[in-house]
């Protein structure tokens, strides 16, 4: 168990509709990432957030936002849903913002059809 | 963009075999992670390699990363079956932000 938390496990929905996704760090770590993994992009970063403000971005769609609040947990929102949405999405969340390791939840597998 | 390529893609072997898979890129990075993924898992960090031609092990598998820092190793010896797994490496770029570049993986199944 890495301590880090993500809601749903599974999630399906019809394209165009609009879900969140939901991560809790490991107790004390104050950065947290996203990322999208695909059968054929592989892990991909989205976005990063260091207590509470955007840090870096990555390949993330303007169709999807995330924030970090002052509890530290994250949300990611993804809307107008496409069928290559599809995809693992994990939150991965450290101590501090340089250099240090990333520990990943379990991940929400999200199901567009 | 910073790539990080992973070779082979698909591995797989007997129990008792020894194996590498290797991890390149043309850019600089300040540290070098690898992980292993179970089906349905989240990533586990395994290592993380920092100084270039470093070497760390731990237990049957030997990491090391390139003297110029754009490439690591990973060799397994005498591979179990509970070895089987995907094997990304990540490369991080440094600076005031943390973002890991991953490979895609290579996919190892070693068979009793």
């Amino acid at each position: 168990d890495s301590g880090v938390t993500q809601t749903p496990k599974h999630l399906i929905t019809a394209t165009g509709q609009r879900v969140t996704l939901r991560c809790s760090p490991r107790s004390g770590d104050l950065s947290v990432y996203w990322y999208q993994q695909s059968l054929d992009q592989g892990l991909q970063f989205l976005i990063q957030y260091y207590n509470g403000e955007e840090r870096a971005k990555g390949n993330i769609l303007e169709r999807f936002s995330a924030q970090q609040f002052p509890d530290l947990h994250s949300e990611l929102n993804l809307s107008s849903l496409e069928l290559g949405d599809s995809a693992l999405y994990f939150c991965a969340s450290s101590v501090a913002g340089e250099g240090t390791e990333a520990f990943f939840g379990q991940g929400t597998r999200l199901t567009v059809v | 963009t910073q790539l990080l390529e992973q070779s082979p893609q698909f591995l797989s072997i007997q129990e008792g075999e020894n194996l590498t898979v290797y991890c390149n890129s043309s850019s600089v990075f300040s540290s070098l992670q690898w992980y292993r993924q179970e089906p349905g898992e989240g990533p586990v960090l395994l290592v993380t390699v920092v100084t270039g031609g470093e070497v760390k092990k731990l237990k049957r598998l030997t990491f090391q990363f390139g003297d110029a820092r754009k490439d690591s190793s990973l060799h397994i010896t005498a591979a179990q079956p509970g070895d089987t797994g995907l094997y990304l490496c990540a490369g991080e770029n440094g600076g005031s932000n943390y973002k890991l570049t991953f490979g895609k993986g290579t996919l190892l199944t070693v068979n009793p």
